[in-house]
């Protein structure tokens, strides 16, 4: 079975520029979510996404955003880039969301850096 | 929100010894997970644990939770090299919104 799988696995950007990220999650699996890792810090929770619909986000500010496809598949965009915006970008999916306690399983990560 | 304290931040043992991270939390928590992050990896799910003290084993793995559900620890039994790398326990809330400890991350000197 295919796991989680994230496009580009890495993106060089300057500032001010739009970048989109792209999930493709576990087979069945109807949630996405998206972290924000700072290099050598945790994971910060950006976005939670179930049947097509936004259901929660994070503490971040509104350039960005995403959605969730027909397919379950996800984007991540993120509009007029500032340099503390490079990290590590994770998706993770979970079975349908319903319960509050579904495992999540990570995709590799694009790790974007901002100039 | 819902925030997790997880400590220490490192720690570095001498291969053979144990290794143990806490999480703990201010508020009742519904259920606690645990991941492990190797070196350029990405998060992989270790476990959940749900019930008030429950206590839950993997080989040389050791999970609690406590009697409060206010917070959780990870032990490992005599680390091995293939230990080494960042372990984070995550709680969720019904509304699906994810929050992680800061991680621990363990080294270990052969």
């Amino acid at each position: 079975e295919a796991g989680v799988t994230q496009s580009p696995t890495h993106l060089i950007k300057t500032r001010g520029q739009q970048v989109t990220l792209r999930c493709s999650p576990i087979s069945g699996h109807t949630s996405v979510y998206w972290y924000q890792q700072a290099l050598g810090l945790g994971l910060q929770f950006l976005l939670w996404y179930d049947e097509g619909e936004e259901r929660n986000r994070g503490n971040f500010p509104p350039r960005f955003s995403g959605r969730q496809f027909p397919n379950y598949s996800s984007e991540l965009n993120v509009n007029a880039l500032e340099l503390e915006d490079s990290a590590l970008y994770l998706c993770a999916s979970s079975p349908r969301g319903t319960r509050s306690y579904n495992e999540q399983f990570f995709g590799p990560g694009t790790r974007l850096t901002v100039l | 929100g819902q925030q997790v304290m997880q400590i220490p931040q490192y720690q570095h043992v001498q291969e053979g010894e144990d290794f143990t991270t806490y999480c703990n939390s201010s508020t009742t928590l519904s259920n606690i997970q645990w991941y492990k992050q190797r070196p350029g990896g990405h998060p992989v799910f270790l476990i959940q644990l749900v019930k008030s003290g429950e206590v839950k084993k993997q080989k040389r793995l050791t999970f609690q939770f406590g009697e409060a559900k206010k917070n959780s620890s990870l032990h490992i039994t005599a680390t091995q090299t293939t230990d080494v790398g960042t372990y984070f326990c995550a709680v969720n809330t019904n509304a699906g919104k994810s929050t992680f400890g800061d991680g621990t991350t363990l080294t270990v000197k052969p």
